[in-house]
């Protein structure tokens, strides 16, 4: 079974720069998120997507962040303009619906960006 | 209330010998905890989790023991192995199923020959 995919896997860009990060869950997952992980730190929930609809973006930068799931499957998170303080690994995960049951979050490698 | 507390920072252990880590909570509503093992350059991957209806999940030889009353767990590595060094996440969830995982700030656990 094939994992979750993102790319580009890096980006080096300048602030004010935009960028855009993709991501394929694992077939047949319907919950997909997107977390932040500064270096040192764990990762952050930005956005929760179940099929193509927002569950949680409470934390999502808003002014800057913006992000969509178009068909219920692929994913892209977009930075615009990007600050410096951006710089983190952006990881992308899926699961499967759950039946008020916990399912297990897998986590694609992760696309590590640098705002200079 | 939303925060998981992970300590130590960093560890370094004998090969053979026993890592612990630790974490705590405070929100009485998480109702799952999982432990993620992080690799350098690769995406948290799921090691073992625990619900709190059971004090102890083991799984080969990694344990994690589950202290509902004092809202703390932690994770034990038997027989610690080179490679096993990468860095490890305690993080918790609430109820309902699908819900973001909040994640403590990580373990830096190294093993040496």
């Amino acid at each position: 079974e094939a994992g979750v995919a993102q790319s580009p896997r890096y980006k080096i860009i300048e602030k004010r720069q935009s960028v855009a990060f993709w991501c394929n869950p694992i077939s047949g997952h319907a919950t997909l998120y997107w977390y932040q992980q500064i270096l040192g730190q764990g990762p952050k929930l930005l956005i929760q997507f179940q099929n193509n609809g927002v569950v949680d973006d409470s934390q999502l930068p808003k002014d800057r962040f913006s992000a969509e799931r178009l068909k219920g499957v692929d994913s892209t998170l977009k930075i615009q303009p990007a600050k410096l303080e951006d710089s983190a690994v952006y990881l992308c995960a899926s699961s499967l619906i759950g039946q008020g049951l916990q399912e297990t979050q897998y986590f694609g490698p992760g696309t590590r960006l640098l705002v200079l | 209330q939303q925060q998981v507390k992970q300590s130590p920072q960093s560890l370094i252990v004998q090969k053979g010998g026993i890592s612990i880590i630790n974490c705590a909570y405070e929100n009485t509503a998480f109702d799952y905890f999982p432990w993620y093992q992080q690799f350098p350059g690769k995406g948290p991957a799921l090691l073992i989790a625990i619900r709190p209806d059971v004090s102890e999940k083991k799984e080969g030889r990694f344990t994690i023991s589950f202290n509902k009353s004092a809202k703390q767990f932690s994770l034990h590595i038997m027989d610690s192995q080179p490679g096993d060094s990468a860095t490890y996440f305690c993080a918790a969830s609430m109820r309902g199923g699908n819900t973001p995982l909040v994640f403590g700030k990580g373990t830096r656990l190294s093993v040496i020959a």
